[in-house]
This record gives C-alpha cells, structure tokens and sequence, in this order.
C-alpha cells in the first residue's frame, strides 16, 4: 500500500520560511506525479503544485498564489518530496497535503500537516 | 482561477440517492474529462472517490457514480447510509497555469 507521510508543519510569523516533507512508502516518488494541495482552515482545498516523474523531465507547474515563493523538489534517493516556502503570509495558513495523481486525479493522500502563519 | 461552485449542504434520508453539482466553465469541466470526486471526514485527508468524470477506484462502492454534461459534474450517492455523511469535493483539470482547481464543497447530512 502506498504510504504517504508529512511533516515540518508549525508556526512561523509573516515574511518566514518554513520547508514540508513528505516521505513516501509503496510509491517511488521518481517515478510518480507528486502534488501539494492545501486546505484553509474551515474551508476548502486549493491546489499548490505539482512536480512531474522524471521520465517527463521533472517538470514543476505552480498555482498563482505561490509562484516565485515555493519551491517543490524531491530527493530521489530518500523518497522524499519537499515543499519550501518562503515569504510566508497569513494567507497560507493551511493544512499542506501531498498526494500523488493519476491522470488528473489525486490517487493518495497524507495525513497533511498544519501550517500556521501568525505574529 | 475561480473554484468550482458546490451546493454548500445537501441531505437526504437513509437508503435515498442525492446528487451533488459541481459547476465550472468551458475551460475546465466543460473542456476536460479530468473529474474527479473527494470525501473528507471530518479531521481526516481527502479520499479519491470517482476519476476521470464517472470512474470508481478499487474499493469504492458502486453507490457513487459520477457523470457530466456540458460545464457541470455531478456526483451521485444512492442507497445513502449514515457513513457517508462527510464533506465532497470536486475537482477538475484546467489547462492554464493553475493545472487543477477544486470545487467549493459540499456538505452531506444523513438525516
């Protein structure tokens, strides 16, 4: 079964950092498209990011709101993809999923990891 | 990119069908077959319902099934049983630079 497991969630004040893991079992993160959707508290989810498996290049697309300040890679060699993000505001405080799609669907998810951007 | 519009809260009896909406535009679930269908419990992560407009994962019941016409999506539940009071959500490809956007949920009470 595929596993997926984030962490590096917490609480950091406006204009910080802060970089999410996922770690993946049953699922060879090279091999996968690997996305990030987050979902605000109380609300609904939204689409961050994607990264594609490498035999398409590795390709990353980003949503809008956080193009030019997150950053999805991936270590092959640990299984493990990152989301690093930077220049934090209250507006991305949010649960931070991983999940990996399969033709335009979003196959398996983490557990998500709370994010919670406050002075 | 504007989220896919929902019917905040639909509810029905026990063993009755309902159907949930989910509503974009041409150039997302109007354009793609990419549809697909989400059920959260509550504290719990998203779980894949229905693919690519009307197909059921392994292990999903075959009381869900989705279909499409034109812009809108829908989602329908029959024989409804208490497990399956959660939240849903729709998502869609787009194509643009946002790649996907999701619908703005819908709530499901068994009444």
């Amino acid at each position: 079964d595929v596993q997926l497991v984030e962490s590096g969630g917490g609480l950091v004040k406006p204009g910080g950092s802060l970089r999410l893991s996922c770690a993946a079992s049953g699922l060879t993160l090279s091999n996968a498209w690997m996305n990030w959707v987050r979902q605000t508290p109380g609300k609904g989810l939204e689409w961050v990011g994607l990264i594609k498996s490498n035999s398409y290049g590795g390709t990353i697309h980003y949503a809008a709101p956080v193009k030019g300040r997150f950053t999805i890679s991936r270590d092959d060699s640990k299984n493990t993809l990152f989301l690093q993000m930077n220049s934090l505001t209250t507006e991305d405080t949010a649960v931070y999923y991983c999940t990996n799609e399969t033709s335009g669907s979003f196959d398996c998810w983490g557990q998500g990891t709370l994010v919670t951007v406050s002075s | 990119q504007s989220a896919l519009t929902q019917p905040a809260s639909v509810s029905g009896s026990p063993g009755q069908s309902i159907t949930i909406s989910c509503t974009g535009t041409r150039s997302d679930v109007g354009a793609y077959n990419y549809v697909s269908w989400y059920q959260q419990a509550p504290g719990k992560a998203p779980k894949l319902m229905i693919s690519d407009v009307s197909n059921r994962p392994s292990g999903i019941s075959s009381r869900f099934s989705g279909s499409k016409s034109g812009n809108t999506a829908s989602l329908t539940i029959s024989g409804l049983q208490a497990e399956d009071e959660a939240d849903y959500y729709c998502s869609s490809y787009t194509g643009s630079s946002t790649l996907y956007v999701f619908g703005t949920g819908t709530k499901v009470t068994v009444l």
